[in-house]
């Protein structure tokens, strides 16, 4: 079975540009979340989507959208671009319990994200 | 505000002897944890998870130990190969309560020495 995919491998922008990220998640996994992680730390968490629905965010700006597909696929969009955006984006998949929460997360390779 | 924390950057183990990881967190809501592992270039690999009901969970040469009342967690990797050298991360959640996000450390590069 595929894993989580996501596209593209590497991006470079400028900053002010926007940027798309995209990620399939693992076949009937219906929750999606967004990471991003910088160099040196941990997972960053951004998002989360369930059933289309914004279930999470986490401490991030405006400047960070996404959404989610009836296929269950995920966008992350980031506006404006700044220097310390540059980063790896993991987005991943995760089966989702009766009362919400979420089980085990599996990750895509990420996008890496550079801004200059 | 760092709720998880791994305190040792880096790890030295030589093969075949056990290679022990420790997480502290801070916030006693926390009842799932997990740690993954993560090599250059790719998104973390999912290796182990425990529920706050356990102490201790088993799978081949991994075992993690959750000791609640001192909000430490370890990961035991028994016998270490050099395919483990890694960087791993421990991460945290709030699972019971239906939220929805993991808390991540900053992560322990381990290396495993032929």
């Amino acid at each position: 079975d595929a894993g989580v995919t996501q596209s593209p491998t590497h991006l470079i922008k400028t900053r002010g540009q926007h940027v798309t990220l995209r990620c399939s998640p693992i076949s009937g996994h219906k929750s999606v979340s967004w990471y991003q992680q910088v160099l040196g730390q941990g997972p960053q968490f951004i998002f989360q989507y369930y059933e289309k629905e914004e279930r999470g965010r986490g401490n991030f700006p405006d400047r960070f959208s996404a959404r989610q597909f009836p296929n269950y696929s995920s966008e992350l969009n980031v506006n404006a671009l700044l220097l310390g955006d540059s980063a790896l984006y993991l987005c991943a998949s995760s089966l989702v319990s009766r009362r919400g929460g979420i089980y085990e997360q599996y990750f895509g390779p990420g996008t890496r994200l550079t801004v200059t | 505000d760092q709720q998880v924390k791994q305190n040792s950057p880096s790890l030295s183990v030589q093969e075949g002897r056990i290679s022990i990881l420790n997480c502290d967190y801070t916030n006693s809501m926390f009842d799932y944890f997990l740690w993954y592992k993560k090599y250059p270039a790719e998104g973390p690999t999912f290796l182990i998870s425990i529920s706050s009901i356990k102490d201790k969970n088993e799978d081949g040469r991994f075992t993690v130990f959750l000791n609640k009342s001192a909000k430490h967690l370890s990961l035991h990797i028994v016998p270490s190969q050099p395919g483990d050298s890694a960087v791993y991360f421990c991460a945290a959640s709030a699972g019971a309560s239906g939220t929805y996000k993991y808390i991540f450390g900053t992560g322990t590069r381990l290396k495993v020495l032929a």
